[in-house]
């Protein structure tokens, strides 16, 4: 079990530029989550997946962001025309059922300058 | 929609002494899930300790045990015999039951600093 982990650890690009993620998941965990934590405050569920399939989608995720889960088992998480109210701590976590805990990365950090 | 509200921003103890972290939370439901993470400056969250709403008996892990008062929505966090380790964030956090349980509600966290 090496962990949930999330590329690249930071990430500086300039507004209106587009910025990929990516997540791996804990080996054989279906499931698998992006969050966003803002300065100050608690992670915000973003989007959701089991398996290959999305299954929910907050309205925090505007038609910008694009999140993808090819084979059930990497993610990407994509972002365009990057604004700075992107700016955040992003973070992906997995399980492997609905009842278990759920195990995070070390998040990737974006600045939109 | 469930909130969770956590009223202490810092928090500050000496080692080897005894802090508890409030917690509160606003639920229709009846099955849920309630969580306490920990995120240390290295910034991966770990679960400290979690508590299923239908049983009454309060969760404990090691030095870690909660208070969970169902009928006031009050789930705080005792942290016994503090340590240098234990400074970190701690967000207290909400999960719905159910078969389709999956989503995660977190308070905004009460940084805990432990003095030696």
């Amino acid at each position: 079990d090496t962990g949930v982990s999330q590329n690249p650890r930071h990430k500086i690009t300039k507004r209106g530029q587009n910025v990929t993620f990516r997540c791996d998941p804990i080996s054989e965990h279906n499931r698998l989550y992006w969050y966003r934590q803002t300065l100050g405050q608690g992670p915000e569920f973003l989007t959701y997946f089991q398996n290959e399939a999305q299954l929910e989608k907050s309205r925090l995720l505007s038609d910008r962001f694009s999140a993808e889960r090819p084979k059930g088992s990497f993610s990407t998480l994509e972002i365009q025309r990057t604004e700075q109210g992107d700016s955040a701590m992003y973070l992906c976590a997995s399980s492997p059922d609905g009842l278990s805990p759920l195990h995070f990365g070390n998040g990737t950090r974006l600045t939109v300058t | 929609a469930q909130t969770v509200t956590q009223s202490q921003p810092e928090m500050s103890v000496q080692e080897a002494e005894t802090v508890t972290l409030s917690c509160t939370y606003d639920t229709s439901e009846n099955n849920y899930y309630l969580f306490w993470y920990k995120q240390p400056p290295s910034r991966q969250m770990i679960l400290v300790i979690r508590q299923e709403a239908y049983k009454q008996q309060n969760a404990t892990e090691n030095r870690f045990s909660v208070n969970f008062q169902k009928a006031a929505k009050s789930f705080s966090l005792k942290i016994s015999d503090s340590q240098l380790g234990d400074t970190a964030m701690y967000f207290c956090a909400f999960m719905k039951g159910g078969g389709s349980n999956y989503k995660l509600t977190f308070g905004k966290g009460t940084l805990l600093t432990v003095n030696p």
